[in-house]
């Protein structure tokens, strides 16, 4: 079955310090891959996305991601985090054009 | 980049009223649009999915009759929330996606709108 992990439900690091947020998918082929960020009360921004070719993606807010094929994963990194990057990280995956499927969510704690 | 504006952002309503939300694409053309139902601090659980001109496809254990779905043009969705009750109570977030370009295979979503039944 299709499906989207996000294993830390929530992650604290420090302002200045680096950041990775974890995505591991199921599917039997490439899928589309995106993360949004989602501020409390406010919908979903779109941070990033693969849909192929270089699998290093450079995103908006100095966010980046890696598509790992063999992992089946696309792990979030910032190298410096700031204190407006609190928020909850939304992993999804896109099937055929026609299904998305979102993660549990990841909360980010910024610690001053 | 694209945009969808979803209004109202916020209302409350009484138990057995009815409730409209909207979902617009300002600057592109969404043949594809998605209502999404978001509980306090989980991800979002897909409502139901409406193309244009068509009627809304939705998700195993959604009452179609009582979440009502319009996609009339290629710029505006609307769902309806009919009788509603407390247990509605919820936030409630639509996204859209376009068929060409930069819209094209990616959803972008509208602000949410929060729903509070008395």
């Amino acid at each position: 079955a299709q499906s989207v992990t996000q294993p830390d439900i929530h992650i604290t690091v420090s302002e200045g310090a680096s950041l990775e947020l974890r995505c591991n998918y199921s599917y039997g082929a490439t899928p589309y891959l995106f993360w949004y960020v989602q501020s409390p009360g406010q919908g979903l921004q779109l941070l990033l996305k693969y849909f192929s070719g270089d699998t290093l993606v450079q995103g908006i807010k100095g966010f980046e991601a890696e598509f790992k094929r063999s992992q089946s994963s696309f792990n979030l990194r910032k190298p410096s985090v700031h204190w407006s990057d609190a928020a909850e990280y939304f992993c999804a995956v896109g099937y055929n054009n026609n299904d998305m499927r979102f993660g549990a969510g990841t909360r980010l704690t910024v610690k001053p | 980049g694209a945009v969808v504006s979803q209004h109202p952002s916020r209302v409350i309503c009484k138990s057995g009223t009815s409730v409209k939300i909207e979902c617009r694409s300002l600057d592109f053309q969404a043949t594809t649009m998605f209502w999404y139902r978001q509980f306090p601090k989980q991800s979002l659980m897909l409502m139901a999915t409406s193309n244009e001109g068509s009627k809304a496809t939705y998700e195993q254990g959604v009452e179609k009759d009582k979440f009502l779905i319009n996609h009339a043009s290629l710029t505006l969705s609307t769902l309806t929330v009919t009788s509603a009750h407390p247990e509605d109570s919820s936030f409630y977030i639509c996204s859209a996606r376009g068929r060409t370009g930069g819209t094209k295979n990616i959803q972008y979503f509208g602000a949410g709108t929060r729903l509070s039944v008395l």
